[in-house]
């Protein structure tokens, strides 16, 4: 079964410095992996995705996802943070290859401090 | 831009309540979502339409169901609402896929349903 984890509840991190919060996964088949950010009271929004081809994906707002398939990663990176990032960050996967239903992991709590 | 609209932002119910949570979706997506998003717990799947009239379970549906006689709008009844049920509703909406065509979710803003 499909299934995706996101070690860390929570990621605290310095304005300025780089961040990365984790994710990895288990599909059968081709992983397609998604990221996706959600601030205080809204919906969730889509950040990016990986599909195939490069393993450095690139998204809104400065964020980037690296995919590595012989560690079954697909981390969120962003090189220089800012307050302003600070949100829960949900990871996912898409459920089975004929279905468009994601599987979503718990989500990692991003706090940026001045 | 695409929208996904939710009926309510708060709603406070009590047991045994039969309630009605409406979402609407402008950008022709035949795909629709409701999931339930708890602390700790993520974002589970209540029910999946991928046509009008169409709906799979999800991976919660017990003491849910689900209408969509309209291609833009996706309804979740709670049918007999109970405390275990409070938490915070989210809709979503998306392009039909298949296989090596996965499209990303658009989301509403949430419904924050309490059960007294």
């Amino acid at each position: 079964a499909q299934s995706v984890a996101q070690p860390e509840d929570q990621v605290n991190v310095a304005e300025g410095n780089p961040l990365t919060v984790k994710c990895t996964y288990s599909v059968s088949g081709n992983p397609y992996l998604f990221w996706y950010v959600q601030y205080p009271n809204r919906g969730l929004q889509f950040l990016l995705k990986y599909i195939t081809g490069d393993n450095l994906v690139k998204g809104s707002y400065g964020f980037e996802a690296e995919f590595n398939k012989s560690q079954t990663s697909f981390h969120l990176k962003k090189p220089s943070a800012l307050v302003s990032d600070s949100a829960l960050y949900f990871c996912a996967v898409r459920g089975s290859y004929n279905t468009d239903k994601l599987i979503f992991g718990t989500g990692t709590r991003l706090q940026v401090f001045p | 831009d695409v929208k996904v609209t939710q009926s309510s932002r708060y709603l406070v119910k009590r047991t045994g309540e039969k309630v009605f949570l409406e979402c609407v979706q402008d950008m022709d997506h035949e795909n629709m979502f409701w999931y339930r998003q708890d602390p700790g717990l993520g974002l589970r799947l209540i029910y999946f339409s991928y046509d009008v009239k169409m709906k799979e379970k999800g991976d919660i549906p017990e003491g849910y169901s689900v209408s969509r006689e309209k291609k833009e709008r996706f309804s979740l009844i709670l049918e007999s609402a109970s405390t275990n049920q409070t938490s915070m509703y989210l809709c979503a909406s998306s392009q039909a896929g298949g296989y090596g065509s996965p499209y990303e979710q658009y989301f509403g803003p949430g419904t924050r349903l309490t059960v007294t």
